[in-house]
């Protein structure tokens, strides 16, 4: 998975919660997204950082944040869980041509 | 804009046979070409991408796929269906790195 790690892998939470994903990558590649992906729907961009501090918004990033502190870490917030967002979260690291994007393993999440 | 379109959802194919996943897209400039794979539970991996060099691409596992612009098709071939290559199959396009667009997936099944 091209060096890199989302944690947690599943999380089972309730509505309302706050939660927190991690991608964590060693690659040092500038470009990081975040993606969710539902059954019929392949995978959609919630959100995307091109670098350290600088994000920006995809096509499903309402009820998402973002944060981007370091080139290895890219959080992704979901600020009050709801039903709705229960799907399994890509991270996705680029280079700095963009021209390819390589998976994280993913993280599935509940929100009961 | 851009858009995929992965003309079916379900391939099935028996072992030995050759395999065709149709991918036809949408985009306003020069695009990008991808397939990715991804296995149950697992994240997704690249299998080939076209960036405008040949048009004939040649990835892992014996795939392959041609970039016809006339027809704006990238479909994905194999001349021999291995048990092994059951998996969803997604097409996606980008321009000038950015803004992956990801085709909803085409599920392949290999009949023994």
């Amino acid at each position: 998975d091209a060096g890199i790690t989302q944690s947690p892998r599943h999380k089972v939470t309730e509505t309302g919660t706050p939660v927190t994903l991690r991608c964590h990558q060693t690659e040092n590649h500038r470009y990081m997204y975040w993606y969710r992906q539902d059954p019929g729907h392949g995978l959609r961009l919630i959100h995307y950082s091109y670098g350290v501090k600088d994000t920006d918004k995809g096509e499903v990033s309402d009820g998402y944040s973002v944060s981007r502190s370091k080139t290895e870490d890219f959080l992704l917030t979901l600020e009050s869980a709801t039903s709705s967002q229960t799907s399994v979260y890509f991270c996705a690291i680029g280079s700095v041509s963009a021209d390819t994007q390589y998976f994280g393993p993913g993280t599935r999440l509940t929100v009961l | 804009a851009q858009s995929v379109t992965q003309l079916d959802s379900h391939v099935s194919v028996s072992e030995g046979t050759p395999v065709l996943l149709r991918c036809n897209y949408s985009s306003s400039y020069s695009p990008s070409l991808f397939w990715y794979v991804q296995h149950p539970n697992k994240g997704l991996q690249l299998l080939l991408k076209y960036t405008s060099a040949a048009t004939l691409v040649k990835g892992i596992n014996g795939f392959e796929a041609e970039f016809k612009k006339s027809e704006t098709s990238f479909h994905l071939t194999k001349p021999s269906a291995h048990m092994s290559d059951a998996a969803e199959y997604f097409c996606v396009v980008s321009a000038h790195g950015q803004n992956f667009v990801f085709g909803p997936g085409t599920r392949l099944s290999v009949l023994p």
